[in-house]
């Protein structure tokens, strides 16, 4: 596609459901990241995958968060037992270099969570 | 670890002046990014940093990279309204850590 595209926009879920955040990348970019923005917040690094592999999960911030991307290229952010502090933009980006080395990011527009 | 302090955190400036926003980093950096965030948008790509010393211009914006590869600051000149947003400068590509952001007001 022409860009990062993100699905759902929106999603309201209740305190502990289980959501699935979709992301595809521009196709051929080998890196792909997943940020957490709360509002007013600047994003904050949760994961990072270079085409299947997950480099780098080190900003998941407990074990209920899930990130995969079985044949790099799709990625699904999976949040099990949802909970209020959840509730953020959930934005995901892409990159043709690795780890994003001297390469532009390019962003999707994002999933607003909304956990009531 | 590797700390970078963003400043200002707020900006409001009336049309027509200037804006300058700082990125300051405890530990060289290997290059920097520059980002615009619209309200309600995401994240778009400025410009990207890699030599010491560096200067680079897109018209009314003029970004710079420290001697040191330890600062970087982007600077508007004669803002318009539609600069309004919040810009972002992006260190560490390994895991592309943003720094806080200077949320940027343009009075008309």
């Amino acid at each position: 596609g022409a860009g990062v595209s993100q699905s759902p926009r929106y999603k309201v879920a209740k305190r502990g459901q289980d959501v699935a955040l979709r992301c595809d990348p521009i196709s051929g970019h080998v890196s792909l990241f997943w940020y957490q923005q709360a509002l007013g917040q600047g994003p904050e690094f949760l994961t990072y995958f270079q085409n299947e592999a997950q480099l780098d999960k080190s900003g998941l911030p407990s074990d209920r968060f899930f990130a995969e991307r079985p044949e790099g290229s799709v990625s699904t952010l999976k949040i099990q037992r949802t909970q209020q502090e959840d509730s953020a933009v959930y934005l995901c980006a892409s990159s043709l270099g690795v780890g994003g080395m001297n390469t532009e990011a390019f962003f999707g527009q994002g999933t607003r969570l909304t956990v009531v | 670890g590797q700390q970078v302090m963003q400043i200002p955190q707020y900006q409001h400036v009336q049309e027509g002046e200037d804006f300058t926003t700082y990125c300051n980093s405890s530990t060289t950096l290997s290059n920097i990014q520059w980002y615009k965030q619209r309200p309600g948008g995401h994240p778009v790509f400025l410009i990207q940093l890699v030599k010491s010393g560096e200067v680079k211009k897109q018209k009314r914006l003029t970004f710079q990279f420290g001697e040191a590869k330890k600062n970087s600051s982007l600077h508007i000149t004669a803002t318009q309204t539609t600069d309004v947003g919040t810009y972002f400068c992006i260190y560490n590509f390994n895991k592309f850590y943003f720094g806080s952001g200077t949320k940027l007001n343009v009075k008309p």
